[in-house]
């Protein structure tokens, strides 16, 4: 498509659910990137694909979340047992490779309230 | 660890005023920089980077950034501001071999017609 596309665009869970977040990089994009924008802060880095493998992961904050990436493509972010702090606008990213000066594009977000 | 400063949280100017926006980084080899805005219910675009060459770079809307290597500085600087410039910037830092961005804070700009 002509940018990355995310869905659902906001989503009101319930304290304990599970939430399921969707990423479609732009064509051709081997690396993706989730990023976590809260209230007042700045953007947090979650985690970093290439194709289908996630070399960093650091930013995870804790096992309730995980996230995959199939056919170099589509990404899903997995949100377990959700807590209210999790509230926050979900942010992917594609690029080229990066270390090459390419450019890191982003999607409008997935906002998730968690009451 | 790589980190991002952006010295302003929120700037108040009148359109027409000249805008600084500081950012400085913490990370002692090479880095690529970038600017990006996010205006109001609008997703993050880039504004302008820098990978190599004249450390000058213009962007798109009249905006421009200087990197400064001895003071670990990628200021942004436009002189005259709009309404229409109205959003939150973000410095970001990719240091080198790194995949990831690394965001500042933010900065809220707010421009009175």
């Amino acid at each position: 498509g002509a940018g990355v596309s995310q869905s659902p665009s906001n989503k009101v869970t319930e304290k304990g659910k599970d939430v399921e977040l969707r990423c479609d990089p732009i064509s051709g994009h081997t690396a993706l990137y989730w990023y976590r924008q809260s209230l007042g802060q700045g953007l947090e880095f979650l985690i970093y694909f290439q194709g289908n493998s996630a070399p960093d992961k650091s930013g995870l904050p804790s096992d309730r979340f995980s996230a995959e990436r199939t056919g170099g493509s589509v990404s899903t972010l997995t949100i377990q047992r959700t807590q209210q702090e999790d509230s926050a606008v979900y942010l992917c990213a594609s690029s080229f490779p990066q270390g090459q000066g390419n450019t890191i594009y982003f999607g409008e977000g997935s906002w998730l309230t968690v009451v | 660890a790589q980190s991002v400063s952006q010295h302003n949280h929120h700037v108040i100017l009148s359109e027409a005023a000249s805008l600084e926006l500081g950012c400085n980084y913490s990370y002692g080899g090479t880095v690529n920089l970038f600017w990006y805005v996010q205006y109001p219910g609008q997703h993050l675009q880039l504004l302008l980077k820098y990978f190599s060459g004249d450390p000058l770079v213009k962007g798109i809307k009249g905006f421009e950034a200087e990197f400064i290597k001895s003071k670990f500085s990628f200021n942004l600087r436009k002189p005259s501001v709009q309404w229409s410039d109205t959003a939150e910037y973000f410095c970001a830092v990719n240091p080198g071999g790194y995949n990831k961005l690394i965001f500042g804070a933010g900065t809220r700009l707010a421009v009175h017609p």
